[in-house]
């Protein structure tokens, strides 16, 4: 069965990195692009950008254009979110889900558990 | 990018009556459309894609559609486990965006 497990709860400083994991199983890992998305407490879901697994390829929202980056390891299945220059109202959960469809264009039928991320100042 | 407008943003409403989720786009989308059910503390839910496919294992109470820049989800009774927040979301190309969500609550 298909699962994404992803990395555990981080608590940063302002101004640091997170790092943030997503191991998925169940499925051929390079057909199919994974997205990340997070939600802050309270509020509701925000798309933060994608990753092909299958080149690396990455399209990223606007808002985090410069301070995330997202990449793959094909060896291990594992697709990585990156956020630089954290802030307070970073701290939400952040998702992996994967795509329905190979090729992208494609809304997400398996989801993460969900990381949160605490960003204190 | 696309932005995704949902209204209302709450909507309180009975058991078994039917409601409906509207999601309109700032441009046209085709029918690169899917709709999501979130519960607290749950990850969210693919109901409905492309407009009006409904996923695998969704109760047939559920269905979609519109095209375009205008779309609805309709639950046609609504059951307990319906109440939950409703989002869509845009897959027109590779840049995705959601919708600020539909709280559904209990009248």
């Amino acid at each position: 069965q298909v699962q994404l497990v992803q990395s555990g709860a981080e608590v940063k400083q302002a101004g640091a990195s997170v790092k943030v994991s997503c191991k998925a199983s169940g499925y051929t890992f390079v057909n199919h692009g994974i997205s990340w998305a997070r939600q802050a407490p309270g509020q509701g879901l925000e798309w933060m950008g994608r990753v092909s697994a299958y080149n690396g390829n990455t399209n990223y929202a606007q808002t985090f254009q410069g301070r995330v980056t997202m990449t793959t390891d094909t060896a291990t299945s594992t697709v990585y979110m990156e956020l630089r220059s954290l802030r307070s109202d970073d701290t939400a959960v952040y998702y992996c889900a994967k795509e329905k469809y190979t090729g992208g264009q494609a809304p997400f039928d398996y989801w993460g558990q969900g990381t949160p991320v605490t960003v204190s100042s | 990018d696309i932005q995704m407008t949902q209204s209302p943003s709450t909507l309180s409403a009975s058991l078994g009556d039917r409601v409906t989720i509207t999601c309109r786009a700032s441009q046209s989308i085709s029918s690169w459309l899917a709709w999501y059910q979130q519960k607290p503390g749950e990850t969210p839910k693919l109901l409905i894609y492309k407009a009006s496919s409904l996923e695998s294992g969704v109760p047939s109470r559920f269905s979609g559609s519109g095209s375009g820049t205008e779309f609805t989800l309709t639950i046609s009774s609504l059951q307990p486990d319906d109440f939950a927040t409703y989002y869509c979301q845009q897959y027109n190309t590779n840049l995705y965006t959601f919708g600020q969500g539909t709280k559904l609550e209990i009248k």
